[in-house]
């Protein structure tokens, strides 16, 4: 099975610089996503990673360690906008998505 | 280009009730998943088609939960019959063929299931 473990909520200041972390534990792995869902709204699909390094897309990047079974979204410049529960998901040798419980965060002014 | 179409958006029943969900991927995407998501959780996989043939169940309740995907295009999933901890969104995702780097999901605006 798997097992995906990500911080239930973390608080910022508009204008910072935030680090999710994800850990995992997964049968075979074939890649790594990062969703953001703002309440009440579908996940919407923010960044994948399936080789080691760090992906770099605007204010967000995302790191993968395929051998620490460890991934963080870094988020910089907070905006108010970017409070939202942040989701890793992993794919596992069968290309079957899990996804971690989701870690809500606050920014605030 | 049209997103994942579901429907209804809300559904309130009582326990022991049925309750029929449906969504339409988008245009030529083969991989269709259906998602419960209970508040405060993250989306837990109910069941992932490819076409029309099913890759993974494994968290189907299937004594009470079905799933179909006729002509491989859109998909229902009904509960039959419901209980009160069936009270979730229901999400239904798609992405297109294959493992690729960009086979990212896309989700629809899901079903929220409210059993009384």
């Amino acid at each position: 099975g798997q097992n995906i473990d990500q911080p239930t909520e973390m608080t910022a200041t508009e204008g910072a610089i935030v680090q999710i972390n994800c850990t995992y534990q997964t049968s075979g792995f074939n890649g790594l996503f990062w969703y953001q869902q703002h309440a009440g709204e579908a996940p919407t699909f923010l960044s994948y990673n399936v080789l080691d390094g760090l992906e770099e897309k605007g204010r967000f990047s995302s790191f993968l360690s395929r051998s620490k079974g460890y991934s963080y979204l870094l988020l910089k410049e907070l905006q108010m906008k970017d409070s939202a529960s942040y989701l890793c998901a992993v794919r596992d040798r069968g290309y079957i998505p899990t996804f971690g419980r989701g870690t809500s965060l606050i920014v605030h002014p | 280009e049209a997103g994942v179409a579901q429907s209804p958006r809300y559904k309130i029943i009582e326990k022991r009730q049925s309750v029929a969900f449906w969504c339409n991927p988008i245009s030529g995407h083969a991989t269709l998943y259906w998602y419960q998501q209970i508040l405060g959780q993250g989306p837990k996989l109910l069941i992932q088609f490819q076409n029309n043939g099913v890759v993974d169940d494994s968290q189907l309740p299937k004594d009470r939960f079905s799933a179909e995907r006729l002509k491989g295009v859109d998909s229902t999933l009904k509960i039959q019959p419901a209980k009160l901890e069936d009270s979730a969104v229901y999400l239904c995702a798609s992405s297109s063929l294959g493992a690729t780097r960009d086979n990212e999901q896309f989700f629809g605006p899901g079903t929220r299931l409210t059993v009384l």
